[in-house]
C-alpha cells in the first residue's frame, strides 16, 4: 500500500475564491488521481495526473476550473477555482500501487465548504 | 460504458452476525478488477478487498469475502462476525485492466447494532 496525506483536511471558503489542495505520497508513483464526492453521493473521477505531462480530465471537468499540477512522482495539487456553493464536496486523491499498478489507495480527503 | 449498481442504500446487522452487500456491474470486457471500499464517518476510503476477474477463486480477507459470479456480473461482499467498527458506507468499484479510472456504485450504508 502507500501512505498518502492531504492538506488541508477541511476548509470553509467564500464564493469566487480558489483553494489549492495538496496530495503527498510516501513513495514514487506513476499515476495519481483526483476524485470528487458531493454530499451524499459516490465518488467521481475529476482527472488523472501524470508526472511530466498535462492532466487528463473526465467529461464534465475542465482545466480552467480544476487546474492540476504534478511536479514530481510523489506530489500533486488540485485547485478548485472561482468556487461556488456547488463545489462543496470532499476531494480525494488516490494513487495506483501494486505489481500491476492495479489497486488504488486513497488519501484522507479534503472537506470543502463554499459559502 | 461500464456501470456499477448497488441496490441496497441501507442495511443493518446485529453485532457478531453475518451480512451480505450486493453489487452488480455491466461491462463488455473480459478482464478487469473489482473492489470493495469502506468509508467510515472519518471519510477515509479504505480498501477492503480486491478481485481479479480472470481468477475463479473468490477473494478473502479475514472476515471479509466475496461471491464473484462473472457470468451474472455480480460481486457481493460478505462480512462475517460483524463488529461495531464495520459501521460505514461500503462502495463497490470497477476498474478496466489497463488501470486508471475507478467506477463506483452508489454505496450501501451499513449499520452494525450492538
Amino acid at each position: 500500500s502507500a501512505v498518502i496525506s492531504q492538506k488541508p483536511s477541511r476548509d470553509i471558503c467564500q464564493r469566487g475564491t480558489s483553494l489549492t489542495i495538496q496530495c503527498q505520497v510516501d513513495s514514487q508513483v506513476t499515476m495519481m488521481f483526483w476524485y470528487r464526492q458531493q454530499p451524499g453521493q459516490s465518488l467521481t473521477l475529476i482527472a488523472t495526473a501524470n508526472q511530466g505531462s498535462e492532466a487528463t480530465y473526465e467529461s464534465g471537468f475542465v482545466i480552467d476550473k480544476f487546474p492540476i499540477s504534478r511536479p514530481n512522482l510523489t506530489f500533486s495539487t488540485l485547485t478548485v477555482s472561482n468556487m461556488s456553493p456547488e463545489d462543496s464536496s470532499i476531494y480525494l486523491c488516490s494513487v495506483e500501487v501494486g505489481l500491476a499498478a492495479d489497486t488504488q489507495y486513497f488519501g484522507p480527503g479534503t472537506r470543502l465548504t463554499v459559502l | 460504458a461500464q456501470t456499477v449498481t448497488q441496490s441496497q442504500p441501507e442495511m443493518s446487522v446485529q453485532e457478531a452476525e453475518t451480512v451480505t452487500l450486493s453489487c452488480t456491474y455491466d461491462t463488455s470486457e473480459n478482464n478487469y478488477y473489482l473492489f470493495w471500499y469502506k468509508q467510515p464517518p472519518s471519510r477515509q476510503m479504505i480498501l477492503v478487498i480486491r478481485q481479479e476477474a480472470y481468477k475463479q477463486q473468490n477473494a478473502t480477507e479475514n472476515r471479509f469475502s466475496v461471491n464473484f459470479q462473472k457470468a451474472a456480473k455480480s460481486f457481493s461482499l460478505k462480512i462475517s462476525d460483524s463488529q461495531l467498527g464495520d459501521t460505514a458506507m461500503y462502495f463497490c468499484a470497477f476498474m478496466n485492466p489497463d488501470g486508471g479510472k475507478l467506477i463506483f456504485g452508489q454505496g450501501t450504508e451499513l449499520s452494525v447494532k450492538p
